[in-house]
């Protein structure tokens, strides 16, 4: 069975760092691209980057550039996004989810929540 | 980046009801469109992906279709667990982008 689950959310101050983990089983986790998406409360979903399957390619929206950075681990089935100088309106449940060539998130994690508040 | 809008942004409709929601890109996608179901406090579940193509397990009531610019979900014949908010998204050009949404209840 596929499973994607995030773990690492929590509350953070203005300005501080978190990384979130996103632990991959039930496929082969190095054969895919993975996306990280945000929904922040009562709002819609936001795509937040991605990341090929050798870790060769990443991809950011524009808010995030330069603040976060995906990465991933295939020895050890992880996807991670390390979120730094963050901002109250980075405030979301964080997702992780799998693409399956042009099916664009076929499997989802249970989400993540980042708070960030003084 | 390129902007999805979606229309209506809320809808209420009875079972049996046929049901349309629509998509509109800012700038032409080809046919790279999917749409996603979300219910309160889960995760989006995809429904279909290249505009028109149902994704394995989802009921076949669930269509898609559109290419360009202009894009559709239809439910033929809504049932009660349709309820939820659904999403389109492009991922012609990054970065992807979804529309605002359009949350569907059923009356």
């Amino acid at each position: 069975e596929v499973q994607l689950v995030e773990s690492g959310g929590g509350l953070v101050q203005p300005g501080g760092s978190l990384r979130l983990s996103c632990a991959a089983s039930g496929f082969t986790f190095s054969s895919y691209w993975i996306s990280w998406v945000r929904q922040a409360p009562g709002k819609g979903l936001e795509w937040v980057a991605n990341i090929k399957s050798d870790g060769s390619e990443t991809y950011y929206v524009d808010s995030v550039k330069g603040r976060f950075i995906i990465s991933r681990d295939n020895a050890m089935d992880s996807l991670y996004l390390q979120m730094n100088t963050l901002r109250a309106e980075d405030t979301a449940v964080y997702y992780c989810a799998r693409d399956q060539g042009a099916a664009k998130g076929d499997y989802w994690g249970q989400g993540t929540l980042v708070t960030v508040s003084s | 980046a390129i902007q999805m809008t979606q229309s209506p942004s809320s809808l209420s409709a009875s079972t049996g009801d046929r049901v349309t929601i629509t998509c509109r890109a800012s700038q032409g996608i080809r046919s790279y469109l999917a749409w996603y179901q979300q219910q309160p406090g889960k995760a989006p579940k995809l429904l279909i992906y290249l505009a028109s193509s149902l994704q394995s397990g989802v009921p076949s009531r669930f269509s898609g279709s559109g290419s360009g610019t202009d894009f559709t979900l239809t439910i033929s014949s809504l049932q009660s667990e349709d309820f939820g908010t659904y999403y389109c998204q492009q991922y012609y050009s990054y970065p992807r982008t979804f529309g605002q949404g359009t949350k569907l209840e059923i009356k």
